[in-house]
């Protein structure tokens, strides 16, 4: 069975600060594309990322850096120097690379920046 | 360009009424998906369609839910006989193609009185 666990539900931070979202999943599969999704308070879940399992050098973009550990089955997400429009729910999500095609999401974390 | 839109925005409806929502997708985009989204949880995959046809009706929680997309492009999502459970926020997503990444419309809050 595919799971995708985000232990944190909630997080606070202080504007600048940097926060690390964490995210843990399962599956028996060699083959999966692994997701970050952004939902503001508007609703519209926005794409961040995605990763196959094949790859799993880190990447950077801008303030956002994606920490891929297959030995850990983690794919954490950092935002570094962070901002008042960086609150939001953030979802991580896996997707089976041979078979179904529907994306298994895990319960999200509220991130809430101060400023 | 346009992306993924849900109408209506808001549909409130009394028990046992039945509600047909829409979802329009990136024009070009292949694939279709349906989830829904209850309060504080991530989205939960209820249907998905690789042109005309349902590749996976495996999400739909009971006969009550029923979707379509006729011609490839738009889709309904219906749903008979309502209950105060499927109170949610129904999420439709496309994408160019099966596996890629789904681009997400900003959903249909439905309240079921």
């Amino acid at each position: 069975a595919q799971k995708v666990t985000q232990a944190q539900t909630e997080i606070s931070v202080v504007e600048k600060e940097d926060v690390t979202l964490d995210c843990v999943y399962e599956t028996r599969d060699t083959t999966y594309y692994l997701f970050w999704y952004k939902q503001p308070p508007s609703g519209e879940l926005v794409f961040l990322i995605r990763r196959n399992s094949f790859d799993e050098q880190n990447e950077i973009s801008g303030r956002y850096s994606w920490n891929f550990q297959k030995s850990t089955s983690s794919f954490n997400f950092t935002i570094t120097a962070s901002q008042v429009v960086d609150s939001a729910v953030y979802f991580c999500a896996l997707r089976r690379g041979n078979t179904g095609n529907q994306f298994y999401f895990g319960t999200g974390t509220s991130l809430t920046v101060i400023p | 360009g346009a992306g993924v839109s849900q109408t209506p925005s808001n549909k409130v409806t009394e028990k046992g009424k039945y509600v047909e929502l829409r979802c329009d997708p990136i024009s070009g985009h292949t694939a279709l998906y349906w989830y829904r989204q209850s309060l504080g949880q991530g989205p939960e995959f209820l249907i998905y369609f690789q042109g005309t046809g349902a590749a996976d009706d495996s999400g739909l929680p009971n006969d009550r839910f029923f979707a379509v997309r006729p011609e490839g492009s738009v889709s309904t999502l219906k749903i008979q006989r309502t209950e105060r459970g499927d109170s949610a926020v129904y999420l439709c997503a496309s994408s160019p193609a099966v596996g890629s990444e789904q681009f997400f419309g900003p959903g249909t809050r439905l309240t079921v009185l």
